[in-house]
């Protein structure tokens, strides 16, 4: 299906250094949602942004959701090894009874941390 | 709160055996499910669209008849791969969203891997 522009791809990065990674898209969205994927596992929600130019954070990560309703970033300050993992952007359709509130996912942003 | 519970987490079986995995939600009621299937390195690909009493809702390219989804309850969604083979080899993932007044973000469960011999 039709997927999000996320960069990078792929991050590698010492332990304690700042993180950022961006999606960009074609369409608007009214909800952007960041998600954080362990090997074998789900994604797990971080942030939900709900209005434009809305910033938010959760602990070390801090999310914004663009102005122009066509991007977000997310940062994630002083990483530590635990952040290792696959960052997934979505944009979320309008719940209208043809889209049922589908995500449109980025593909993906691989973090790896050193010591 | 909002957690979903997939079951099983990992299926090996038989080609042209059919699988059925259960996406739970925990603690709310899901009007709405979503089944993904991921592929090693990529993104997530919605394949259908489930919705509490209804027909479910597929997209383009994914075959209802192989993939069977049943949603009968507001806590439970299933997926039936029928008759498996080795090509539907992958990792499958149920999200939940409650019916929202706004948009309500999806919840993951932890995912089936299948697969198929």
């Amino acid at each position: 299906g039709q997927q999000l522009n996320q960069s990078p791809q792929s991050m590698f990065i010492q332990e304690g250094e700042d993180v950022s990674m961006n999606c960009t898209s074609s369409s608007i969205f009214n909800t952007w949602l960041w998600y954080k994927q362990d090997p074998g596992e789900g994604p797990v929600l971080l942030i939900a942004l709900y209005k434009a130019g809305e910033l938010t954070s959760n602990g070390r990560l801090t999310a914004q959701f663009g102005i122009t309703r066509k991007d977000s970033f997310l940062n994630i300050s002083a990483s530590i090894p635990s952040d290792v993992g696959i960052y997934f952007c979505a944009g979320q359709l309008v719940m209208t009874t043809d889209s049922w509130g589908k995500l449109q996912f980025g593909a993906g942003t691989q973090v790896v941390v050193t010591p | 709160g909002a957690v979903v519970s997939q079951h099983p987490s990992w299926v090996i079986c038989k080609s042209g055996t059919s699988v059925k995995i259960e996406c739970r939600s925990l603690d709310f009621q899901a009007t709405t499910m979503f089944w993904y299937r991921q592929f090693p390195k990529q993104s997530l690909m919605l394949m259908a669209t489930s919705n509490e009493g209804s027909k479910a809702t597929y997209e383009q390219g994914v075959e209802k008849d192989k993939f069977l989804i049943n949603h009968a309850s507001l806590t439970l969604s299933t997926l039936t791969v029928t008759s498996a083979h080795p090509e539907d080899s992958s990792f499958y993932i149920c999200s939940a969203s409650s019916r929202p007044r706004g948009n309500q973000p999806q919840h993951f469960g932890d995912g089936t891997r299948l697969s198929i011999l």
